[in-house]
C-alpha cells in the first residue's frame, strides 16, 4: 500500500511567519506534488516535482517555494504567510506505471 | 495552459437512480482524464480513468466516456447508493505523466 504522510493535519501560524508543510512517500515515486483546496475552487497546483532537487511551477506559485532534497521527502514553504494563505494544503505522490496519484491526508493551515 | 470545466457544481438524486457529472478541456492535446473521489474530512482517490485512445471505460457501477472532437468527458454512476456521496473532480492532463489540472469538483449527494 502506498502511504503519503503529512508533517501536520492542523497548523496554525500568524501572518508573516515562515511556515513548512512536509510530504514523505514510501512508494520511490519520482513525482510528487504540492495542491491547494479551497471550497468551490477544487484543487489547484502549487508546484510540482519529477525528480530530486527538481521543481517545477504549478498554476498558483506566488507566495510559495518547494524544496526536494531526498526522494521521498517534499516540502512546501511559505515564505511568509499572509491570511490569503489559510487553506488545506495536500501533498501527492504519482505510481510510474499506472500514473495514479495517491494524496496525504491534507494539512488545514490557518493564518492569523 | 489547460481549463478543466465540471459541472454540475452540485448534484442530489435518489437512491437507485444514475448520475451523471461532466467535464470539458480546453487543450486538445490532452489525453488522460482521471477521475478522483474526495469523502467527508478524506483524501482524494482515483476511481477511473480514460485514455484518449479509449471512448468508454467501465468498471462495475461506473462507467467513463470520452469524446476527443467535443472536448468532453463524463462519469456515469448508476445505481447509486448513499455511500457515493461525495465531491467528484475530473481532471485532464497533456501527459499521462504529467501534473493534473483538476475541474472544481462536483459535491454528489444520494438520498435514501
Amino acid at each position: 500500500d502506498v502511504k503519503v504522510t503529512q508533517s501536520s493535519r492542523y497548523l496554525v501560524k500568524r501572518t508573516g511567519e515562515k511556515v513548512f508543510l512536509e510530504c514523505v512517500q514510501d512508494m520511490d515515486h519520482e513525482n510528487m506534488f504540492w495542491y491547494r483546496q479551497d471550497p468551490g475552487l477544487g484543487l489547484r497546483l502549487i508546484y510540482f516535482s519529477y525528480d530530486v532537487k527538481m521543481k517545477e511551477k504549478g498554476d498558483i506559485p506566488e507566495g510559495y517555494s518547494v524544496s526536494r532534497e531526498k526522494k521521498e521527502r517534499f516540502s512546501l514553504i511559505l515564505e511568509s504567510a499572509s491570511t490569503n494563505q489559510t487553506s488545506m494544503y495536500l501533498c501527492a505522490s504519482q505510481d510510474p506505471v499506472n500514473n495514479e496519484q495517491f494524496f496525504g491526508p491534507g494539512t488545514r493551515l490557518t493564518v492569523l | 495552459g489547460e481549463n478543466v470545466e465540471q459541472h454540475p457544481s452540485t448534484l442530489s438524486v435518489q437512491e437507485g437512480d444514475s448520475a451523471v457529472i461532466k467535464c470539458t478541456y480546453s487543450d486538445s492535446a490532452s489525453n488522460y482524464f482521471p477521475w478522483y473521489k474526495q469523502e467527508l474530512g478524506k483524501r482524494p482517490q482515483l476511481i477511473i480513468d480514460i485514455r484518449s485512445n479509449v471512448g468508454e471505460k467501465k468498471d462495475q457501477r461506473i462507467a467513463v466516456t470520452l469524446n476527443k472532437t467535443a472536448k468532453h468527458f463524463s462519469l456515469h454512476i448508476t445505481e447509486t447508493q448513499p455511500e457515493d456521496s461525495a465531491v467528484y473532480f475530473c481532471a485532464a492532463s497533456i501527459n499521462s505523466g504529467y501534473a493534473l489540472n483538476f475541474g472544481k469538483g462536483t459535491s454528489l449527494l444520494v438520498t435514501p
